[in-house]
């Protein structure tokens, strides 16, 4: 039992390039959720999903994608990255109300 | 609108006394969760404790326990018998059940130092 899992752990990237972060669990977890960590900030929802086939916005959605085709499954998409989204993105689960079960987090520079 | 506050950027701690760190938060939801995770030099997030809004008695796990505090929405985390492990960043955090499609909210956190 893995838990929730990150894809990739680091990744550098070019102002305009793209890429696809993947976050997978394997406890069966309706909801699933996106964040970024910044310095001073806390954690901020940039969006989420309530069951496979749907998502929603969160508190800071723009300049981000993503997609829940698999249950067990939540991307999240950079499609032209700028040098505001270096951040450390962590992804969640949670079976319900109660508490949510982060990855470890990927930490992004856009440089 | 939802938000947590969390007034203490950083907090000093003897090891083995115990530290209360503050957490305020705001809802129009009337049915919300409270949350607080701890978040080590690591870098991992780990759950520590939960108060469901509607819990007639304060959580307890462990050496942490949740001073809540309705009327005051309040959610103050109390740590006792501090240890060196302890010290991390702190989040509080607050999922709305009915208004916010339960998103979660996150304070700015509190960094604990435990002096030996």
């Amino acid at each position: 039992n893995a838990g929730v899992t990150q894809t990739p752990k680091f990744r550098v990237l070019k102002t305009g390039q793209s890429m696809t972060l993947l976050c997978a669990q394997d406890m069966n977890h309706e909801y699933m959720y996106w964040y970024r960590q910044d310095p001073g900030m806390g954690l901020r929802l940039i969006h989420y999903s309530v069951g496979e086939g749907t998502t929603a916005k969160g508190e800071v959605p723009d300049g981000y994608n993503v997609s829940r085709l698999k249950k067990q499954n939540f991307l999240l998409g950079l499609e032209s990255a700028a040098p505001s989204q270096t951040s450390v993105y962590f992804c969640a689960s949670s079976p319900g109300t109660l508490e949510q079960y982060f990855g470890p987090g990927t930490r992004l520079t856009v440089t | 609108a939802q938000k947590i506050t969390q007034t203490q950027p950083g907090m000093f701690v003897q090891e083995k006394e115990a530290v209360t760190l503050d957490c305020t938060y705001d809802t129009s939801d009337p049915s919300y969760g409270l949350f607080w995770y701890k978040q080590p030099s690591s870098g991992e997030m780990i759950f520590l404790i939960y108060q469901g809004s509607y819990d007639q008695q304060n959580a307890t796990e462990g050496r942490y326990s949740l001073n809540f505090q309705k009327a005051r929405k309040s959610a103050n985390l109390v740590i006792s018998a501090s240890q060196l492990g302890d010290s991390a960043m702190y989040f509080c955090a607050m999922r709305g059940r009915l208004n916010t499609g339960n998103q979660f909210y996150f304070g700015t956190g509190t960094s604990l130092t435990v002096i030996p």
